[in-house]
């Protein structure tokens, strides 16, 4: 599986925008980009994914390299509630649907 | 309306024991997982099934059994519980198991295994 690096933690304050980035240098040209965070003892949840175009839907955007050996995830405007652990996670498009989480990144929203 | 549920919330058992951890989905999903997240917080799939057919199988001891006895359920039974069984179980679905890996997958709330 492709591995992704992102930061272990970030820190941002309420009702600013959060750019967390991910790098997937070994990404391939059928790996899909997923994100999911986990909030306090909760399971993971789904926030977005892309293949190569940028993407946006009601929870985040997501901004994906030219060469696609990078994306960060964009939170808008961040509320306390975004805090959580977020996931990069690449996974290819044909036969394999295992999420292989890394450590993600540790969100920290201050008030 | 829960969309993944798992049953019970918390496990608290002895070494030695059988337990057995529950998992539904009422999203009409076709496929089926289980992930463990070990005390350092890292998660990692153990097991896939589709329509009742096992498809993932990662390298885990042969003391954990998944069994669905519909593909609503995915139930996951653990034999002879070691102290390294602890930690936290997730159950999660998604809508087929396709060629596409965009299948977006739906956690339960998880259920936290402690082995004394």
């Amino acid at each position: 599986d492709a591995k992704t690096t992102q930061p272990n933690s970030m820190e941002s304050n309420e009702e600013e925008p959060v750019h967390l980035p991910c790098n997937h240098s070994t990404i391939s040209g059928t790996d899909y980009i997923h994100w999911y965070r986990q909030l306090p003892s909760q399971g993971p949840e789904y926030v977005i994914h892309g293949l190569t175009s940028n993407v946006n839907n009601r929870m985040a955007s997501l901004a994906i390299a030219e060469d696609r050996k990078s994306s960060t995830l964009i939170l808008h405007r961040a509320t306390l509630r975004d805090a959580a652990v977020y996931y990069c996670i690449l996974s290819p498009n044909f036969g394999n649907e295992k999420l292989t989480f890394g450590t993600g990144t540790r969100l920290t929203i201050i008030p | 309306d829960t969309a993944v549920s798992q049953t019970p919330k918390y496990l608290v058992t002895q070494m030695g024991n059988d337990k057995s951890i529950k998992c539904e989905q009422n999203l009409g999903h076709d496929t089926m997982y289980w992930y463990k997240q070990d005390s350092k917080k890292f998660l990692k799939i153990m097991f896939s099934y589709n329509n009742k057919e096992l498809i993932i199988n990662e390298t885990v001891p042969n003391r954990f059994s998944p069994k669905s006895p519909d593909k609503a359920h995915l139930n996951l039974h653990i034999n002879s519980l070691e102290l390294g069984d602890s930690a936290v179980y997730f159950c999660a679905s998604s809508l087929s198991r396709s060629r596409l890996s965009t299948d977006t997958q739906y956690f339960g709330p998880g259920t936290r295994l402690t082995v004394l």
